[in-house]
């Protein structure tokens, strides 16, 4: 069965830098998103990205985020200038369509900032 | 208006019982419905949905009753096993061209006792 692959699987930063976590969708998926769970908490959307462009993002996704699809299968989000609050676990999701269908998700990148 | 009220937050139930999960929403633009199912350490997997002008769908041993007039769904998960032991999220979307966003429900961690 097709799969979304998240990379790392963890990773750990000192508060102030950058980190780049990396999703590969899958193939014949045009729709890209992010959302984020806090320890125990609800999953919550960042930002949907489609035809390269970002089509929706939340109050979460402010200037500290960003998202690119580099070549014809990577996802990434970048996040600068981390903070301690930005620990938690991230997941990028694919969908086939726009309307009616569900995400597949990946297994995450658990984000540790110290 | 965007959010999606989930109870209980908790579940214990016998094997071969059943487990409810209800959930409400406010926005009727909303026009798919889909549950989610987490174990730990994995992403959220796609359950089973349902559209509103549907009022029930069954796969197996889940089944999503919906109440379009009071803007409430339930998961019946029938005959439940202890492998049904995760956290269920119910949610909500909107699609659009662009993609569409899915508001997700707090989360029910279920046990199911052997």
């Amino acid at each position: 069965e097709p799969e979304v692959t998240q990379t790392p699987s963890h990773q750990v930063t000192q508060m102030g830098q950058e980190v780049i976590l990396r999703c590969v969708p899958i193939s014949n998926h045009l729709y890209f998103y992010w959302y984020r769970q806090i320890l125990g908490q609800k999953v919550e959307f960042l930002v949907s990205f489609y035809n390269n462009e970002i089509s929706e993002k939340s109050e979460i996704f402010d200037d500290q985020f960003s998202v690119e699809r580099p070549d014809g299968s990577n996802f990434t989000l970048k996040i600068r200038s981390t903070k301690l609050e930005d620990s938690a676990m991230y997941f990028c999701a694919s969908s086939e369509g726009a309307r009616g269908y569900g995400y597949t998700f990946g297994s995450g990148t658990r984000l540790t900032v110290v | 208006q965007q959010q999606v009220k989930q109870s209980p937050q908790s579940l214990i139930v016998q094997k071969g019982g059943i487990s409810i999960i209800n959930c409400a929403y406010e926005n009727t633009a909303f026009d798919y419905f889909p549950w989610y199912q987490q174990f730990p350490g994995k992403g959220p997997a796609l359950l089973i949905a349902i559209r509103p002008d549907v009022s029930e769908k069954k796969e197996g041993r889940f089944t999503i009753s919906f109440n379009k007039s009071a803007k409430q769904f339930s998961l019946h998960i029938m005959d439940s096993q202890p492998g049904d032991s995760a956290t269920y999220f119910c949610a909500a979307s909107k699609g659009n061209t662009g993609g569409f966003k899915t508001i997700f429900g707090a989360g029910t961690r279920l046990f199911v006792k052997a």
